[in-house]
């Protein structure tokens, strides 16, 4: 079943603004991840952040995360044209660790 | 450390025929995932091993599918015999730890199967 859905799926916008994807889920979780994926490359991991944790950063990432509403954020600030990717969200299963993978979101930032 | 390494990177195989998948983790990760990638389905968890033994096949399709691994350093993902929708990119990837709130996933670069 999965757990993570990513909205939207496709998201265009030109370098220098600031994109954001939104993740939501249906049960509860210990963690939420966000990995990237180039085109024809294998996932790669952004961030993490804990279920006790409302925000976190790393350089041009931000992510949110809202358990209440059972969704987090990804926020790129100042994009580049080699933040073109997708984007996927992932999940525990609440039981053994296991991540479950939304759809992703496609990110195309043009030059 | 070079990564997780898969082979065949591509691979192009008619119907009926017998298909090996092979990947290396990353030397000291007790934790190996086999997924499968598609535009219909997503990225799919297949199985997942902890120190060599299979934990969690509940995603492999059926009996089709069949995965080993016989040492801590080398896994084989089998299809025989493979069909035209088993067509996808499989994926296998590392961790040290099970537990999502320790350890990330490292990635290979993936398999594309391709079968006629």
């Amino acid at each position: 079943s999965q757990q993570g859905e990513e909205d939207p799926q496709a998201l265009s916008i030109q370098e220098g603004e600031n994109a954001t994807m939104n993740c939501s889920y249906k049960t509860s979780i210990n963690n939420l991840q966000w990995y990237r994926q180039n085109s024809g490359r294998g996932l790669v991991h952004l961030i993490l952040i804990r279920s006790n944790e409302r925000e976190k950063h790393s350089g041009r990432l931000r992510v949110t995360l809202d358990t209440s509403k059972k969704s987090s954020s990804l926020l790129i600030t100042a994009s580049r044209a080699a933040d073109t990717a997708s984007y996927f969200c992932a999940t525990d299963d609440n039981q053994g660790g296991k991540l479950i993978f939304g759809q992703g979101t496609e990110l195309s930032v043009k030059p | 450390d070079a990564g997780v390494i898969q082979s065949p990177r591509h691979e192009v195989t008619e119907m009926g025929q017998e298909v090996t998948l092979r990947c290396k983790p990353i030397s000291g990760h007790d934790y190996l995932f086999w997924y499968r990638q598609t535009m219909m389905r997503g990225l799919e968890l297949l199985i997942y091993f902890n120190n060599n033994v299979p934990i969690d096949d509940s995603g492999m399709p059926e009996d089709r599918f069949s995965a080993k691994m016989p040492n801590a350093s080398f896994s084989t993902l089998k299809i025989q015999p493979s069909e035209p929708r088993d067509s996808a990119v499989y994926f296998c990837a590392s961790s040290l730890s099970l537990s999502a709130s320790r350890d990330e996933q490292f990635f290979g670069p993936g398999t594309r199967l391709t079968v006629l």
